[in-house]
């Protein structure tokens, strides 16, 4: 099954950083979805977007969906250390009723006092 | 309002066992999923199911059923547990229109091992 390829796969920063990740696809997707995982719980939703060029914010989250369709990135402005956790991107191609995702791999970000 | 639940928590089985995962949700939605999660693998659909009584295969179903006999329960099933199925279980649900549309809501998860 397709996987979207998500970097970096981890991230070691110190409180006050900016932080970025990206995911990319190898097929277009309609949605392109945000998650974040704390430990021993399942992932919560961040950011959606629904339109190629669409850049959103959520606090100190920005995400964007990319032109082609294809990639998504999503920023941390001035990370705190509650922002670790694991990250996943997530494309949702809504054919049929079901709208399936396709998550990424996952970053996993640690932030250091 | 308790949102997606799941028991169990935690299990350990021996190869060949049997057991029912339960997912529970009171958002009335439509919309279950079966997940599973594995180091550096992401979260990878089981089944799912669009409405009571349906079902249908995701992504890497092998080894699973699953059941959607009332709406607001999706069971996922291991008939002869293996050791490849040593994972953590999550349960999803997403609404049909609105805001919830697009958001799938995750349950807190199951964590397998089987020995």
């Amino acid at each position: 099954g397709q996987q979207l390829n998500q970097s970096p796969q981890s991230m070691f920063i110190q409180e006050g950083e900016d932080v970025s990740m990206n995911c990319t696809s190898s097929s277009i997707f309609n949605t392109w979805l945000w998650y974040k995982q704390d430990p021993g719980e399942g992932p919560v939703l961040l950011i959606a977007l629904y339109k190629a060029g669409e850049l959103t914010s959520n606090g100190r989250l920005t995400a964007q969906f990319g032109i082609t369709r294809k990639d998504s990135f999503l920023n941390i402005s001035a990370s705190i250390p509650s922002d670790v956790g694991i990250y996943f991107c997530a494309g949702q191609l809504r054919t049929g009723t079901a709208s399936k995702l396709t998550f990424g791999t996952g970053t996993r970000l640690q932030v250091t006092l | 309002n308790a949102g997606v639940t799941q028991t169990p928590k935690f299990r350990v089985l021996k190869t060949g066992q049997s057991m029912t995962l339960l997912c529970a949700q009171d958002m009335n939605h439509e919309y279950m999923y079966w997940y599973r999660q594995d180091p550096g693998m992401g979260l990878r659909l089981i089944h799912y199911s669009v409405g009571e009584g349906t079902t249908a295969k995701g992504e890497v179903p092998d080894g699973y059923n699953v059941s959607r006999l009332k709406k607001q329960n999706f069971l996922l099933g291991l008939e002869s547990a293996a050791p490849s199925q040593t994972s953590v279980y999550f349960c999803a649900t997403r609404g049909r229109e609105g805001r919830s549309y697009n958001e799938q809501f995750f349950g807190p998860g199951t964590r397998l091992t089987v020995l």
